[in-house]
């Protein structure tokens, strides 16, 4: 079946800097990759989506890259503020009303 | 517009007894999918129901079951509860039919304790 792995699994910033998590997944049946970002208490929030025919995707400091071929994915995120601590998983399924399959999850902390 | 609706919120409960959990999707959705969130974790799929049947399953017993309902809401039920069953279970919500713009969208979960 499907896997997802992540890296690194707890990362530390200082306000300002840039973030990257990267990821990859077994199944070559994936077309859809999305990343969630989960604070304590919460359910895990959707904050950005590729899909297979795209190689980059930029929504205002968060963008996200996708290399099929390499079944890598990355989640990068600039200017990185304090509201921006919390854990973020990348996910992968065949579509977006499909099962997904979550990796293990990064604990992101921005120092002030 | 309410989004994804869970409840109850926290549950304690001794080994041996059975849960329901509830669910109300996004409004606009008709697939319901239930995560388990062990502590540390990603979310692992437990099952989605579309048109109240069961369309995909995860790698979970049979123990636990589900179910979808006339107006989209839906349940999971776990009986015989055993220490590991401890988790956050999420409940999660789309359109069955997809569609390029069609996302999954979380509840906030009910964290269940098995003692």
């Amino acid at each position: 079946g499907e896997n997802v792995e992540q890296h690194p699994s707890t990362l530390s910033v200082q306000e300002g800097d840039s973030a990257v998590i990267k990821c990859t997944y077994s199944d070559s049946a994936s077309n859809y990759f999305p990343w969630y970002k989960q604070e304590l208490g919460k359910g895990p929030q959707l904050i950005i989506d590729i899909r297979s025919n795209v190689g980059e995707k930029k929504d205002q400091r968060i963008a996200v890259t996708l290399n099929k071929t390499a079944k890598h994915f990355s989640l990068h995120i600039t200017e990185t503020q304090p509201e921006d601590s919390a854990v973020y998983f990348c996910a992968a399924s065949e579509a977006s009303y499909d099962k997904v399959i979550f990796g293990p999850g990064t604990s992101l902390s921005v120092i002030p | 517009d309410a989004g994804v609706t869970q409840s109850p919120t926290h549950l304690i409960k001794t080994r041996g007894q059975q849960v329901t959990l509830r669910c109300s999707p996004k409004s606009g959705h008709d697939t319901v999918s239930w995560y388990q969130q062990a502590l540390g974790q990603g979310p692992q799929f437990i099952f989605q129901y579309y048109e109240e049947e069961e369309r995909q399953r995860g790698n979970f017993p049979d123990r636990f079951s589900g179910h979808q309902f006339p107006n989209y809401s839906s349940e999971l039920n776990v009986n015989a509860l055993l220490l590991g069953d401890s988790a956050l279970y999420l409940c999660a919500s789309t359109s069955g039919t997809g569609g390029v713009n069609e996302k999954l969208f979380f509840g906030s979960g009910t964290q269940l304790s098995v003692l």
